[in-house]
């Protein structure tokens, strides 16, 4: 247990279903991110909170919409995926935005997407 | 931009027997250096890092990595692997205000 829940665990959605994955931290960090990991990729990163603001997005299509309410929670929002967009979808967390020094991040379980 | 190469995609290798999975980073100025492990069906979890000072770094479960800033390498090594040790391994080098992973090295240690 890392101290970041992420929810649901495995999720089947159709091509013109919403959906929304939620990320929860339990540390008291102040920077939360959302990371998609497929295979034989490299991890890559979508978003980046920082004091529930965003402050990076990389050049991720608009099917894909995060929302930081808190600090403590993290939300993807999901709307007309496609087959491709199968992956794992980590979330992670922070203290401090620079992730450097004695700060690290903390990755939860991830949710596993399949899109059909 | 920042990039990580981890040229094994996948290590089988005996239980006890020593191994080593290799990173490379691109990269001419200073770097925060750093190994996950994926187990199965988990998120990623911190190995180790290197910051700066002593380049032989020492994480946990016994893994140890090698900073050589001349060849841009930072491979993860351990003396005698386990079967729990069975896993997916990252290398990530830090730009800014994220991390660059790799793509991943799948050790599969046997009986």
């Amino acid at each position: 247990e890392t101290g970041v829940t992420q929810t649901p665990r495995h999720l089947v959605m159709g091509m013109t279903n919403k959906k929304s994955l939620k990320c929860e931290q339990h540390l008291g960090h102040n920077a939360m991110y959302w990371y998609k990991q497929s295979a034989k990729k490299p991890l890559e990163l979508m978003f980046v909170y920082s004091l529930e603001e965003r402050v990076e997005n990389n050049s991720v299509p608009s099917r894909f919409s995060p929302e930081c309410p808190n600090s403590s929670h993290l939300f993807l929002h999901l709307h007309t995926l496609q087959p491709e967009d199968s992956a794992l979808y980590l979330c992670a967390s922070s203290q401090g935005l620079t992730i450097v020094g004695n700060t690290e991040a903390f990755f939860g379980q991830g949710t596993r997407l399949t899109v059909v | 931009a920042q990039s990580v190469t981890q040229l094994d995609s996948q290590v089988p290798v005996f239980e006890e027997a020593p191994v080593e999975l290799r990173c490379n980073y691109s990269s001419s100025v200073s770097v925060y250096l750093f190994w996950y492990v994926q187990y199965p069906n988990q998120g990623l979890q911190l190995l180790l890092k290197y910051l700066s000072g002593s380049t032989l770094v020492k994480g946990i479960n016994g893994f140890e990595a090698e900073f050589n800033k001349s060849q841009t390498s930072f491979h993860l090594r351990k003396p005698s692997v386990h079967i729990s040790d069975t896993a997916e391994y990252f290398c990530a080098v830090s730009e800014t205000d994220k991390l660059i992973f790799g793509t991943g090295t799948r050790l599969q240690v046997f009986p």
